[in-house]
């Protein structure tokens, strides 16, 4: 069955250093790739997605990397702050109207 | 920035009651999905919607489950006869899909069942 694997539960860095998170699957070959945040009680925000013939993509602190041959993506945010500490989430679809499945979601903790 | 709204925030219903949880999806999205996420769990994936009918639904989304876009603008879950553990956060999305394939969530209704 599909399985999707986030690193680690919780994630602590100091602010200012580069925080990388790394999402793992088995059983399946999406077609992308997403990165959500998610805050407590709060819905999933939207960060990047990242296509099958894509290897990396970057959006201001932020970057991620998809590697199909490992099948692992790496998401990371560059000069951390606190207001970055919250739960990112991965989640794979596998085309066009595709539903979603996602990982069970690492949470960061970005201390001064 | 256009949002996708959801409501109740907090519904409180008795086992065996029904419940209808709303939500407005980006006016220019044509897809439109049903998340729920167990506290402490991940969020795991309920129905999709395109063109007035259901496109794929999970395991969980069983009899007592409905979807409908009863208007333009709304889109709303039904859940026939609550149980308890039909109590999660619930969540709408929507995606334009035909450029882009993110999915924008709302914020959640949270369910409890009594």
């Amino acid at each position: 069955s599909q399985k999707i694997e986030q690193n680690s539960e919780a994630l602590n860095i100091q602010e200012g250093k580069t925080a990388t998170l790394t999402c793992n699957y088995t059983n399946y070959s999406p077609a992308y790739l997403q990165w959500y945040r998610q805050d407590p009680g709060r819905g999933p925000v939207f960060l990047l997605l990242i296509r099958e013939n894509e290897k990396e993509k970057r959006k201001e602190r932020l970057k991620v990397t998809f590697d199909t041959t490992l099948k692992q993506s790496l998401f990371h945010i560059t000069a951390s702050q606190p207001a970055d500490s919250a739960t990112y989430l991965c989640a794979l679809g596998d085309g066009t109207a595709s539903k979603l499945t996602f990982g069970t979601g690492t949470r960061l903790q970005v201390t001064l | 920035e256009p949002e996708v709204t959801q409501t109740p925030s907090h519904q409180v219903t008795q086992m065996g009651q029904e419940v209808i949880l709303r939500c407005v999806p980006i006016s220019n999205h044509l897809y439109f999905y049903w998340y729920r996420q167990i506290l402490g769990q991940k969020v795991e994936f309920l129905v999709s919607f395109y063109n007035n009918e259901i496109s794929e639904k999970s395991e969980i989304f069983d009899d007592q489950f409905s979807v409908e876009r009863p208007d333009g603008s709304n889109f709303t879950l039904k859940i026939r006869s609550t149980k308890l553990e039909d109590s999660a956060m619930y969540f709408c999305a929507s995606s334009d899909m035909r450029v882009n394939y993110e999915q924008y969530f709302g914020p959640g209704t949270r369910l409890t069942v009594t």
